[in-house]
């Protein structure tokens, strides 16, 4: 059964605290990967990652990816409070069929 | 401009009844996904469409859910006999073809309440 799954399932932190975000897949017909960050409803894009070993990075986030471990982490430096949220992870298969992780619910205090 | 837009935001109804939930995708996006996400969850795939018909809908847990998107655009997710378990934020997502067809813009939602 095709199946992404995310750790921690929630995480708090302090401002200026650097965190670690983790994605491990089993997915048929793996395409790419997505991260996701969701404040409220609707969750907005941040990286799609397609090719193992290559680090993508906005701002203080950055991402990679493992295909032959089956994996990606998301990383954050230096937390501010707007940066908690729920952190979602996605892998679509060849067919588009898009599998989400439960996310990991991130909490940064002041 | 225009992201995807979703109505109602909120959705109150009573066990049984029949709901039809909207989503308008970004202009130009050919491909269109409905998910369910429970509290706690990540968003649940049900159904994706590529133009007007429904590429894969393996997605929709059973035959009181239906979704349709006759000119390729507005579609519609309608809900049949409505049971408290389909309690849920329904999300609408669409992206453009091409490269770029994993990229989904999400829209905001629509909290159904099941009473």
């Amino acid at each position: 059964e095709d199946k992404v799954v995310q750790s921690p399932l929630s995480l708090v932190v302090h401002e200026g605290d650097t965190v670690t975000l983790n994605c491990s897949y089993e997915v048929t017909n793996f395409r790419s990967l997505l991260w996701y960050k969701q404040e409220k409803k609707a969750p907005t894009f941040l990286f799609m990652l397609t090719s193992s070993g290559i680090e993508k990075k906005s701002g203080r986030l950055s991402s990679i990816l493992d295909k032959k471990e089956l994996f990606s982490i998301l990383n954050i430096t230096a937390t501010q409070t707007g940066d908690s949220a729920i952190y979602l992870c996605a892998v679509p298969n060849t067919g588009n069929q898009f599998y989400f992780g439960t996310g990991t619910s991130l909490t940064v205090i002041p | 401009g225009a992201g995807v837009s979703q109505t109602p935001s909120n959705k109150v109804t009573e066990k049984g009844k029949y709901v039809e939930l909207r989503c308008d995708p970004i202009s130009g996006h050919t491909a269109l996904y409905w998910y369910r996400q429970s509290l706690g969850q990540g968003p649940e795939f049900l159904i994706y469409f590529q133009g007007t018909g429904a590429a894969d809908d393996s997605g929709l847990p059973n035959d009181r859910f239906f979704a349709v998107r006759p000119e390729g655009s507005v579609s519609t997710l309608k809900i049949q006999r409505t049971e408290r378990g389909d309690s849920a934020v329904y999300l609408c997502a669409s992206s453009p073809s091409g490269g770029r067809i994993n990229e989904q813009f999400f829209g905001p939602g629509t909290r159904l309440t099941v009473l």
